[in-house]
């Protein structure tokens, strides 16, 4: 059965530094997105992408943040300046039907800043 | 206001017996809704989805959705100690704009 990846699985970085999140997201899949949790906290949305460009953001998705789809296969979300409160887990899903339905979720990337 | 609420629980229930849980909403606009299960420390998994109203079952599991009270639920039959996990409720709603909305999900403990 067809899965998001993501690596790396856990990301260690200092306050300041770039990070960068890599997915695969499932093939045949146009829809993307990425989503993250902090520790005994709810899923929050970050950010949609389609058609190369993105589609829908949240207020927690600001100038620190970019996304990119840089070939065919990966999709990449850049935090470029990491702050302690970016510790969290980061999720990248999937849907193919577009962006009113159901999404499949990567195993996600476990972000820990320093 | 909350835009999805759950219970956080415990929910406790015996093996072999119905686990009911259940979400409401808080935005009329909502329009499809999502059950996932979340062990601890990984990723979401979708069990579920429902964009109409009534009942919609798939094995075990059955979601129900009502729209003018603005719930859906999530009832699984025969639990078992591995359904044992965190149930996130998921509501997609268009304002304008598409958003994308959690709860903060119900743990449920299936006892042997």
């Amino acid at each position: 059965e067809p899965e998001v990846t993501q690596t790396p699985s856990h990301q260690v970085t200092q306050m300041g530094q770039e990070v960068i999140l890599r997915c695969v997201p499932i093939s045949n899949h146009l829809y993307f997105y990425w989503y993250r949790q902090i520790l005994g906290q709810k899923v929050e949305f970050l950010v949609s992408f389609y058609n190369n460009e993105i589609s829908e953001k949240s207020e927690i998705f600001d100038d620190q943040f970019s996304v990119e789809r840089p070939d065919g296969s990966n999709f990449t979300l850049k935090i470029r300046s990491t702050k302690l409160e970016d510790s969290a887990m980061y999720f990248c899903a999937s849907s193919d039907l577009g962006q009113g339905s159901k999404q499949y979720f990567g195993p996600g990337t476990r972000l820990t800043v320093t | 206001q909350k835009e999805v609420e759950q219970n956080s629980g415990p929910l406790s229930v015996p093996e072999g017996a119905i686990a009911s849980l259940n979400c409401t909403y808080s935005d009329r606009g909502s329009q499809s809704f999502f059950w996932y299960r979340q062990y601890s420390g990984k990723s979401p998994e979708l069990i579920m989805f429902i964009y109409s109203n009534g009942d919609k079952e798939d094995g075990r599991f059955t979601a129900q959705l009502n729209k003018a009270s603005q719930y859906v639920s999530l009832l699984i039959r025969d639990s078992q100690p591995s359904d044992s996990a965190t149930y996130l409720c998921a509501v997609i709603l268009l304002q304008g704009t598409y958003k994308y909305i959690f709860g903060t999900g119900t743990r449920l403990k299936v006892l042997a």
